[in-house]
């Protein structure tokens, strides 16, 4: 069964430092979503990305944050200059079309800021 | 309350019980779907339903959505201590998912 998976599993990085974190959504896919959860809390939106161009994104994602699709597989997201407060699981997902259709989730990245 | 809102947040039954979850919205949406997450995990998507959908079955899920009551409610029969897990409802209104806050469900064996 395809499915989305993200890379890498767990990263410790160091305040300010820049951070990639990559995902390959399921083939054939043309939406692609980054979502943060923070220990114990909900999930929540950060962008949705379509035909190469961010459609929504949250307060959330400031000019701190990026994303980008440099090949026809990889969807990365990048934390510019991280803080304590970033430190959260991050999940990337992927849906086929618009309308409808269920989006799945890669297994996160679990980002730990120090 | 938030857009995709559970209730309970947490709750505990006994292996072969059902387990009765609901969410709440305040906007239109295209579809709600129910994810599960065991802890720390990835989420797992369980049942899409869409807006002209009242009722869905998936094995030993029944889901149900009222759209003129904004809700939509998550059953799970015959539970089993593997079903112990989180479980978010997301609304579907536009380029993005919004996720409820969550009902933990613990199954004693």
């Amino acid at each position: 069964e395809p499915e989305v998976t993200q890379t890498p599993s767990h990263q410790v990085t160091q305040m300010g430092q820049e951070v990639i974190l990559r995902c390959v959504p399921i083939s054939n896919h043309l939406y692609f979503y980054w979502y943060r959860q923070i220990l114990g809390q909900k999930v929540e939106f950060l962008v949705s990305f379509y035909n190469n161009e961010i459609s929504e994104k949250s307060e959330i994602f400031d000019d701190q944050f990026s994303v980008e699709r440099p090949d026809g597989s990889n969807f990365t997201l990048k934390i510019r200059s991280t803080k304590l407060e970033d430190s959260a699981m991050y999940f990337c997902a992927s849906r086929g079309d618009r309308w409808n259709t269920e989006a799945f989730f890669g297994q996160g990245t679990r980002l730990t800021v120090v | 309350s938030q857009q995709g809102e559970e209730d309970p947040q947490a709750l505990s039954i006994q292996e072969g019980e059902n387990a009765t979850m609901n969410c709440s919205y305040k906007t239109s949406i295209n579809n709600l779907q129910w994810y599960r997450q065991n802890s720390g995990r990835g989420l797992v998507h369980l049942i899409l339903i869409r807006s002209n959908e009242r009722e869905k079955h998936s094995g030993r899920l029944r889901v149900t959505l009222d759209t003129s009551k904004k809700s939509s409610s998550l059953l799970i029969t015959a539970s089993r201590a593997a079903d112990t897990a989180s479980y978010f409802c997301a609304t579907d209104g536009g380029y993005k998912y919004i996720f409820g806050t969550g009902t933990r469900l613990k199954v004693l064996a």
